[in-house]
This record gives C-alpha cells, structure tokens and sequence, in this order.
C-alpha cells in the first residue's frame, strides 16, 4: 500500500485556475470514485473539499472541483484567492478496504 | 452538530503503548454507513490514515502497522480506542479521529482537532 503521489507544490496568481494531481493504482484510485480531497490550513485540521472524486459538500465553494481519469484523480481550483493557500492531501479506498492518502500539495497563491 | 475530541498522552517513552480516546458526538456509531478512522500526520509530513472500525464492528488497518495497532469502540460511551504498542520516536505525530462514511461511501467529513503525541527515547 504505497502512498498517492501528488506534486510537492502548485502555484498561480489570484483569479487564475489551477489543477492539483493525484495518481496511484489500479487498486485504489483506478480502482473506485471513492477519491477525496482535503485542505489542510498550517496548525488545523483537514477539510473535506471534494468526495467521490466530483462531489463538493454542502458549504464549500464551487470553485472546487474534482474529477478523474484512470488512474489520475484531480482537483481543480478556479478563480484562486488569497485564502486558497493551503496544503492539499487526496486520499482514495483501496481494494482492501483501508485508505491511503497522498503525500499533500502546497498551494501557494503568489 | 457532529464533533470528535481526541484525548490521550501527550508524551510515551520508546516501546511504550500508547492509548488514545475519540470522545464524539452527534451521530451514533451502532448505524449503518457509519465509520470513525484514525490518522496521524507527523511533523512537517503528510497525512497517514491508520485505522477503521465500523458501526457493524468490522475493523481495518494500515497494513505495515496492523500488527502494532487495535481499535476498539464503546458505543454506549460514544468512544472509539486505538492502541499502538511498542511506541518509537518516529511515531511522534498529531493523531486526529474522523467521522467516516463507509457503506457506499469512503471519506471523513468531520474530524477532531488533533492531539500531539511525542515519543521519548
């Protein structure tokens, strides 16, 4: 069970789009829609940002957004603001029904 | 209003058992669906998950940790245990339980805020 892998960093200018990716196997991401997304603010806990790989939850902004193509799964965050900077970690269910998280994105917004 | 509270040690010496307790509220652990996972995450490192137990008592666990690692709930009480023997300095993390869906669905929606735990040698 190794870890997801997602780049250390992304960054982008406010207003401007970016994308955050987040691969593994076929045993975990290519393997279920069951990718989640979290936001982790330095000192706080994590934040659900997306579920089953597409799903925003109730309060968090539809510049969020997720998808999914084999093995890949991405977060893609539009019109970036100042308070997007932040950490980043996916995480997928695996095909033995434990969770495996990524080793995290820093987002900074320059 | 769904919270979890972590409690727990906040320092264990090297090869000792560490005993952590989720304190939730909000929802029941004995319905379908319903899950709490442990996760740890040690300092400047990235999120690790480590454990699962279910409202049916089914339990999970990180494979390369499953022997060191017990969970356990007490639904009565709205508590969920994780045990971790043979504590060693690499271990040193903030431990946080999550409420988590798990009959259809796999994610944490809700987590508590975290306790420090440091590993003396």
């Amino acid at each position: 069970q190794s870890a997801l892998t997602q780049p250390a960093s992304v960054s982008g200018s406010p207003g401007q789009s970016i994308t955050i990716s987040c691969t593994g196997t076929s045993s975990d991401v290519g393997g279920y829609n069951y990718v989640s997304w979290y936001q982790q603010h330095p000192g706080k806990a994590p934040k659900l940002m997306i579920y089953d790989a597409t799903n925003r939850p109730s309060g968090i902004s539809n510049r969020f957004s997720g998808s999914k193509a084999g093995n890949t799964a991405f977060l893609t965050i539009s019109g970036l603001q100042a308070e997007d900077e932040s950490h980043y970690y996916c995480s997928s269910y695996t095909s033995i029904a434990t969770l495996v998280f990524g080793g995290g994105t820093k987002l900074t917004v320059l | 209003q769904v919270t979890l509270r972590e409690s727990g040690p906040a320092l264990v010496k090297t090869t000792e058992t560490l005993t952590l307790t989720c304190t939730f509220s909000g929802f029941s652990l004995s319905t379908r669906g319903m899950c709490v996972s442990w996760i740890r995450q040690p300092p400047g490192k990235a999120l690790e998950w480590l454990a699962r137990i279910d409202w049916d008592q089914d339990k999970y666990y990180k494979p390369s940790l499953r022997t060191r690692l017990t969970i356990s709930k007490d639904t009565s009480k709205n508590q969920v245990v994780l045990t971790m023997i043979n504590m060693d300095p690499v271990d040193t993390a903030t431990y946080y339980c999550a409420r988590m869906f798990c009959n259809g669905y796999y994610y944490m929606d809700v987590w508590g805020k975290g306790t420090t735990v440091t590993v003396s040698s």
